[in-house]
């Protein structure tokens, strides 16, 4: 029931592009998608709900495709602060309860 | 902005012992959740609730239980700690409102180790 994210772990320089992909075994209500660095606490990113809509985060954009049960997110222009991990979490239906991904981890070199 | 504050940060327990482990937010939320993240693993939901004195099982209850008798509080409760509970636990937050589903806030988190 756990989604499947890939890659596991990402290494980027600044300004380089990247997508970080959530697949599920099941149809999905909705997508979260939150970053925690290191020592903090995870932090919102994005929600992609069934039917398309998105509310989400000004610089990183997401995909969801509801056919394919699969979410990606896309990190364009990569900063140093985008280092963190990231974790999909996936709501089979309305409820708000969330299943996440075991994360992957991206770091962003200068 | 949203606070979710828990107790401890860093505690060391015992095996065998009783441990609380609370959490508050100041937002009038009405869902709260119980996760412990273990690397390699993510963030594994123990309890939430929707309600007070509401409750239901995540994926992984067992060996523990909760409490929520405020609004703004919700407590995680292991009855008699062991060494395979050692792990960060995660309290988080949301609106709840109509079939739309709501970002979560976390909490710092406490590490709990148990020796």
């Amino acid at each position: 029931q756990q989604p499947v994210q890939s890659p596991q772990a990402v290494i980027l320089r600044e300004g380089e592009d990247a997508v970080i992909n959530c697949s599920s075994s099941k149809a999905l209500y909705s997508v979260h998608w939150y970053r925690q660095k290191h020592g903090e606490a995870p932090v919102f990113l994005m929600i992609l709900l069934k039917g398309g809509e998105q509310k989400g985060h000004e610089k990183i954009s997401a995909s969801f495709n509801e056919k394919k049960q699969q979410s990606s997110l896309y990190l364009t222009a990569s900063q140093l602060s985008y280092s963190g991990t990231y974790f999909c979490g996936t709501e089979m239906e309305y409820g708000n309860k969330l299943v996440f991904g075991a994360g992957t981890i991206l770091r962003v070199k200068s | 902005d949203v606070k979710v504050t828990q107790s401890s940060r860093y505690l060391v327990k015992r095996t065998g012992e009783k441990v609380f482990l609370e959490c508050v937010q100041d937002m009038d939320h009405e869902n709260m959740f119980w996760y412990r993240q273990d690397p390699g693993l993510g963030l594994r939901l123990i309890y939430f609730s929707y309600d007070v004195k509401m409750k239901e099982k995540g994926d992984i209850p067992e060996g523990y239980s909760v409490s929520r008798e405020k609004k703004e509080r919700f407590s995680l409760i292991l009855e008699s700690a062991s060494t395979n509970q050692t792990s960060m636990y995660l309290c988080a937050s949301s609106f709840a409102w109509g079939d739309v589903s709501y970002e979560q806030y976390f909490g710092p988190g406490t590490r709990l180790t148990v020796t």
